[in-house]
């Protein structure tokens, strides 16, 4: 049973372009979560997706940070016209559906480091 | 805002030693959970503690809660070169997103 997948593991791009990361959950969960975590940093919550679903966006920067989990597909998280402080590294984690496990286990992925010049 | 804080911020012993690393929390929580996670690599779940639980072991690992106080220990046994690597304690308020601490560095010397 493979893990959380996430590509690419590094990306880096230039102020203003856009960066797209991709994350796919373990087989059989339906939650995916999304984290940054910057240098000597903890991870910092950003967006919770279900199948088709935003459920919580509360630490989602309001402009340029995109989000989305279609029913078919990894989950995307869009990030536009990236600016240097957008370097970081970007978890993605998966859990399986409410009333399999009540602990809200997360399980995470290797992550993305994103490096803007 | 941050939730938990790790404490020491890093945590130097030698091998075989024991290390002791805390976490202070502020609100309530359904669960605390302890990560690792090696240099440049993602995270690795170690052990879930309940809020109505006061003590856990798996394997070296020994995890206290006392929602008394809002803190957790993590507490590794007879400690190995290979346990070098952060630390953070994660917690979950509300059965969604997990609110990690800033991790405490440990290094095991050989």
């Amino acid at each position: 049973n493979a893990g959380v997948m996430q590509n690419p593991r590094h990306l880096v791009r230039r102020r203003g372009q856009e960066a797209r990361l991709r994350c796919s959950p373990m087989k059989g969960h339906s939650h995916v979560y999304w984290y940054r975590q910057l240098p000597e940093e903890g991870l910092k919550f950003m967006v919770y997706l279900q199948k088709e679903n935003i459920i919580d966006e509360s630490g989602m920067p309001k402009e340029r940070f995109s989000a989305e989990f279609p029913k078919e597909g990894p989950s995307i998280l869009r990030i536009q016209q990236v600016v240097r402080g957008d370097s970081a590294a970007y978890f993605c984690a998966s859990s399986p559906p409410i009333g399999t496990a009540d602990n809200n286990e997360q399980f995470f992925g290797p992550g993305t480091r994103l490096t803007v010049l | 805002s941050q939730q938990g804080e790790e404490d020491p911020q890093a945590l130097s012993i030698q091998e075989g030693e024991n290390a002791t690393m805390n976490c202070s929390y502020k609100t309530s929580i359904n669960n605390l959970q302890w990560y690792r996670q090696n240099s440049g690599r993602g995270l690795v779940h170690l052990i879930l503690i309940r809020s109505n639980e006061r003590e856990k072991h798996s394997g070296r690992l020994r995890v206290t809660l006392d929602t008394s106080k809002k803190s957790s220990s993590l507490l590794i046994t007879a400690s190995r070169a290979a346990d070098t690597a952060s630390y953070f304690c994660a917690t979950d308020q509300a059965g969604t997103a997990l609110i990690f601490g800033k991790g405490t560095t440990l290094s095991v010397s050989s």
